[in-house]
């Protein structure tokens, strides 16, 4: 099992420039969500989706919008590229039931915003 | 909602000796306690977890003891590695949640 794959890995944008993170889970899982990590802090959630069809604000969501494809696919989308989100962007998932809360997390992208 | 403290944020430790971090929640709904661990450039990474039914859970070297009187749960760490140095994130859920809520983080270093 590949288990959360994001993609890509890095990128660089201009300021004012958009872009789709993409992320993919292959275990079934229920739930899924992105994080953003600046260096040296803590993870922020932006957005999650807590099942297929529903997605809700995080504590950071300004700037950002998502989209569950389905229930292995999660987007992030990025309309208008700001040097303030410059950071680490993690996707994780989860079944969220009540054996198992447990979050799976990708590798992450690096976006720089120039 | 659920709030999650962690502390210290730094944590200076010489090889071989223990390591504790405590964090501490306020929604005692909460039931599930899981601990990552994130190696530099690299992803969190589940290491362990209890839930609220449990006292303590043990694998290895790394424990995790729970008080839901007081609300606050621990993760020990005994005869620490130099390649135990990373960041810990603590997090909590209650059963009726949709999303885990972290603690800030704690820097450990373990000094050869």
């Amino acid at each position: 099992n590949a288990g959360v794959t994001q993609t890509p890995k890095f990128q660089v944008l201009k300021t004012g420039q958009s872009m789709t993170l993409q992320c993919a889970q292959d275990m079934n899982h229920n739930s899924m969500y992105w994080y953003r990590q600046d260096p040296g802090m803590g993870l922020r959630l932006i957005y999650y989706s807590a099942s297929e069809g529903t997605t809700d604000k995080g504590e950071v969501p300004n700037g950002y919008n998502v989209s569950r494809l389905n229930k292995r696919e999660f987007s992030l989308r990025l309309e208008s590229a700001a040097p303030s989100q410059t950071s680490v962007y993690f996707c994780a998932s989860s079944p969220r039931t009540e054996a198992n809360y447990g979050y799976t997390f990708g590798s992450g992208t690096r976006l720089t915003v120039v | 909602g659920e709030n999650v403290e962690q502390h210290p944020s730094t944590l200076s430790v010489q090889e071989g000796d223990s390591a504790v971090i405590k964090c501490t929640y306020s929604d005692s709904a909460s039931n599930y306690f899981p601990w990552y661990k994130q190696e530099l450039g690299k992803r969190p990474q589940l290491i362990i977890d209890i839930r609220s039914n449990v006292g303590e859970k043990k694998d290895q070297r790394i424990a995790v003891t729970l008080n839901k009187t007081a609300k606050h749960f621990s993760l020990h760490i005994t005869e620490t590695q130099p390649e135990d140095s990373a960041v810990y994130f603590c997090a909590a859920i209650p059963s009726s949640g949709s999303r885990l809520t972290f603690g800030e983080g704690t820097q450990l270093t373990v000094n050869p």
